[in-house]
């Protein structure tokens, strides 16, 4: 069945550095990749999200980059902040009801 | 400001018990789901709702049933508790696709025990 892989599992990085979360889908109908941020005893919330029409998107310190023909999605969050500090999931959808998560990505940002 | 509440953050039960977990959405969303969430298995689909009344199988239904007698409601059923379902149970909801995904909404989570 479809799956999405989400590396690495755990990401320790220092304060002010870049954080690069990387996944892979199968399902080559997918067309929208959504990023969700889970913090402590909260449910997961959108931060980022990209449609296959769209190769790269920014907002603010977080980018999304995709790569249609390699079935590659990247997060990107630059000069993090120990408020970035989560469990990070990203996901694929082909445009029907069923979305597919990753594992999910445990960020440290060390102060 | 949108919301998804459900009705306990903590439930604690027997094996062999029903158990009931409800999920109000104040969106107006015609999708309503059903996750469990488990460490290294990232969030797997029980059950969703895209209109009232009516349920489709997820990736991991057995062992659970749904109900959505109300647009802004949904109801996860564990007919009989088993140890195996001590998880988190995350409620979400989004409007209606139209062939692109969207965004979904989610609440803050039911962790179950089940002794």
């Amino acid at each position: 069945g479809e799956n999405v892989e989400q590396h690495p599992s755990t990401l320790s990085v220092q304060e002010g550095d870049s954080a690069v979360i990387k996944c892979t889908y199968s399902d080559s109908a997918s067309n929208y990749f959504p990023w969700y941020k889970q913090e402590l005893g909260k449910g997961p919330q959108l931060i980022i999200d990209i449609r296959s029409n769209v190769g790269e998107k920014k907002d603010q310190r977080i980018a999304v980059t995709l790569n249609k023909t390699a079935k590659h999605f990247s997060l990107h969050i630059t000069e993090t902040q120990p408020e970035d500090s989560a469990v990070y999931f990203c996901a694929a959808s082909d445009g029907g009801f069923k979305t597919i998560f990753g594992a999910g990505t445990r960020l440290f940002v060390k102060a | 400001d949108v919301k998804v509440t459900q009705s306990s953050r903590y439930l604690v039960k027997r094996t062999g018990e029903k158990v009931f977990l409800e999920c109000v959405q104040d969106m107006d969303h015609e999708n309503m789901f059903w996750y469990r969430q488990d460490p290294g298995l990232g969030l797997r689909l029980i059950y969703f709702s895209y209109d009232v009344k009516m349920k489709e199988k997820g990736d991991i239904p057995e062992g659970y049933s749904v109900s959505r007698e109300k647009k802004e409601r949904f109801s996860l059923i564990l007919e009989s508790a088993s140890t195996n379902q001590t998880s988190m149970y995350l409620c979400a909801s989004s409007l209606m696709t139209s062939g692109t995904g969207n965004e979904q909404f989610f609440g803050p989570g039911t962790r179950l025990t089940v002794l």
